[in-house]
């Protein structure tokens, strides 16, 4: 929410192709992370990154890339590797420091047809 | 490991009746605890945390939880229900041990139905 856009809201793939999700940042937040969410599952992350050029596996990266070539930014790519891709996708971004609260976007749901 | 239970998926109160909705932690240490929000189709709300100090925390909208390290739980309470209140709520729980990483680790969801 607030400094944190998701787009697009919704997004319809094919079977076997490549959609990429946006996350954008301007709260100047060093950390950002990917989740996705299933009902009754929770959030599950996907990938997160601490700075620029570098980021790491969450519990379940299988199908999913990212990159980090911005502190703004941290696309997400949905790859035809990720068989049940249908979910909600929340991007969230993080401030340094002892209590830090995440902050969210407004999510992206994926649908595949 | 650690993990965030929410034992009800849902749970039904009158408004104007008090609400509690339950959550139970698992971390080594001393845990960094969270509320949010969630309204359909909609990103995650901060509600309120816990992190060191008073084991009551006040949070946004008049919710409050309790944080208490014996049972490893910190439930989430509001006095006085009202319909707009209906919603999903995840607690999660961020262990010292993240280190720099900042991960969070969520229960998976109660949603909360208040009627008139």
């Amino acid at each position: 929410d607030g400094g944190i856009t998701q787009s697009p809201k919704y997004l319809f793939r094919k079977e076997g192709q490549n959609v990429t999700l946006s996350c954008e940042q301007n709260l100047n937040h060093d950390a950002m992370y990917w989740y996705r969410q299933d009902p009754g599952q929770g959030l599950r992350l996907i990938y997160y990154s601490q700075i620029v050029n570098d980021f790491q596996k969450g519990d379940i990266a299988e199908g999913y890339s990212v990159s980090r070539e911005k502190k703004e930014s941290f696309p997400l790519t949905v790859t035809s590797a990720q068989k049940n891709p249908t979910a909600f996708y929340l991007c969230a971004t993080q401030p340094k420091g002892t209590g830090r609260v995440a902050f969210f976007g407004q999510g992206t749901r994926l649908t595949v047809v | 490991a650690q993990s965030v239970a929410q034992p009800e998926d849902q749970v039904n109160v009158a408004e104007g009746n008090p609400l509690t909705v339950k959550c139970t932690y698992s971390v080594s240490g001393n845990p960094y605890l969270f509320w949010y929000v969630q309204y359909p189709n909609r990103g995650l709300q901060f509600l309120l945390k816990y992190i060191t100090g008073d084991n009551l925390v006040k949070g946004s909208y008049g919710f409050e939880a309790e944080f208490n390290k014996s049972q490893t739980s910190f439930h989430l309470k509001k006095p006085s229900a009202l319909v707009s209140d209906s919603a999903l709520y995840f607690c999660a729980v961020r262990g010292p041990n993240s280190g720099n990483t900042g991960k969070l680790i969520f229960g998976q969801g109660t949603t909360l139905q208040v009627k008139p």
